[in-house]
């Protein structure tokens, strides 16, 4: 089972409201991504988290907020965007970090929540 | 400079013919990974293939295989056999940096294969 699931699949906001993406897990894996894709173009990387803590972080504004409260939950709040934030945002998983390339890299992605700032 | 250049932005092929996806990447790491993803209209990123660069043989998976030129560093995705279903995005992307916890995946800009009846 490679399924990443994603929470909810379309979302509407205002500039001043505050609200949360969730994605899941149950492969066991200990990497988990926040990738931002707008229309035509490749996914960028946000945020990397390994074994729950944040690895990396790609110069995001603070209005956008991760969360990894377990291995299998990853979270992305939202506060005070703008219309240009405006984006599927996918979430992804792998095995692990690790220091030797293999398939393990190998990330599976969610189905994605399509974003709309108003 | 791009680390993963696909050169074509879109491609038409009739159903059933076999099609060939570009790929070229620029590493200095001996250790990486190369992955094709497929992305159709409905966003999800599907996980086609994965070929590391201590591999001595060309991946395959079902219908897609890759085509593995180290030393040119190509990493040409072949579908064979084309179906209506195929049509997506087809993104390639590279994994390097193996010996941090800091290591990311970079895509290519991506290729929309439209597959004709």
């Amino acid at each position: 089972d490679t399924e990443v699931t994603q929470t909810p699949k379309h979302l509407v906001m205002g500039m001043t409201n505050k609200k949360s993406l969730k994605c899941e897990q149950h492969m066991g894996h200990r990497a988990m991504y926040w990738y931002k894709q707008k229309a035509k173009k490749p996914p960028e990387l946000m945020f990397v988290y390994s074994y729950e803590k944040l690895s990396i972080n790609e110069s995001v504004p603070s209005r956008f907020s991760p969360e990894c409260p377990n291995s299998s939950l990853l979270n992305l709040h939202l506060h005070a965007l703008q219309p240009e934030d405006s984006a599927l945002y996918l979430c992804a998983s792998s095995q692990d970090l690790v220091e030797v390339a293999g398939p393990t890299d190998t990330q599976y992605f969610g189905p994605g929540t399509r974003l709309t700032v108003l | 400079a791009q680390k993963i250049t696909q050169t074509q932005p879109g491609m038409f092929v009739q159903e059933k013919e076999a099609v060939t996806l570009d790929c070229t990447y620029d590493t200095s790491d001996p250790s990486y990974g190369l992955f094709w993803y497929k992305q159709p209209s409905s966003g999800e990123m599907i996980f086609l293939i994965y070929q590391g660069s201590y591999d001595q043989q060309n991946a395959t998976e079902g219908r897609y295989s890759l085509n593995f030129q180290k030393a040119r560093k190509s990493a040409n995705l072949v579908i064979s056999a084309s179906q209506l279903g195929d049509s997506a995005m087809y993104f390639c992307a590279m994994r390097e940096g193996f010996y941090s916890s800091a290591s990311k995946i970079i895509f290519g800009s991506g290729t929309r294969l439209s597959i004709r009846p």
